[in-house]
């Protein structure tokens, strides 16, 4: 699996848009794009997840570029329960691999007032 | 539908002792997985188990073990307990082999006195 490669840390203003990067040149063209969060000491919660094409639902938008090497989460308009680690995961998909993701560091996004 | 659920929530041992800690998956869903996670080593894959059999396997020594039962449910046990052992062990669950996407549960918060 392609490693991915996120910020440590960023702010977002309560109500704005948080843009959240993620680097994957290594990608290839079978890896799918995880977003995931943890709240602090809580379980990771899943956010959304795509191949090429952007992705939206109920929580967030994934921007892919064309070329895949990266990738973008937004959420439209962060709150303050939103300050959470971000998880960016680039996982093959193939059925004799199991369900192991590597998460990496994350980026730690904090909302601000 | 309920989420994966995880007992106990919280569990202090002594150095020596052995601890089995028990995961229910969502209703419907056939892999468990595994992961320890610690302030220094973040989150890290301990083992996956789909239809009671073990699919993959961290690199944990092998006083980490598993097992899956005919209903999915998990439990994983850890043997002669050391003081690094102490960490939040979280389950996920999926639906099957061929769907990445993981639900987690809140996690088990284990301390090693």
């Amino acid at each position: 699996d392609a490693k991915t490669t996120q910020p440590p840390s960023m702010d977002c203003a309560e109500g704005r848009a948080a843009n959240l990067p993620c680097n994957h040149s290594t990608i290839s063209g079978n890896e799918y794009v995880y977003w995931y969060r943890q709240i602090h000491s809580q379980g990771p919660q899943y956010i959304i997840h795509g191949l090429k094409n952007n992705e939206t639902n109920e929580m967030a938008s994934l921007i892919i570029t064309e070329d895949r090497k990266s990738s973008t989460l937004i959420l439209p308009h962060a709150t303050l329960r939103d300050t959470a680690v971000y998880y960016c995961i680039v996982r093959a998909f193939f059925s004799n691999t199991g369900n192991q993701f590597y998460f990496g560091t994350g980026t730690s996004l904090t909302v601000i007032p | 539908k309920a989420g994966v659920t995880q007992t106990p929530r919280y569990l202090i041992k002594t150095r020596g002792q052995q601890v089995t800690l028990s995961c229910s998956p969502i209703s419907g869903h056939r892999s468990v997985s595994w992961y320890q996670q610690t302030p220094g080593q973040g989150l890290q894959f301990l083992f996956e188990y789909f239809s009671e059999t073990q699919r993959n396997k961290g690199n944990f020594p092998g006083r980490f073990s598993g097992r899956q039962f005919s209903n999915s449910r998990s439990e994983m046990n850890v043997s002669t307990l050391e003081l690094g052992d102490s960490a939040l062990y979280l389950c996920a669950s999926s639906v099957d082999q061929r769907t990445d996407t993981q639900y987690f549960g809140p996690g088990t918060r284990l301390t090693v006195l």
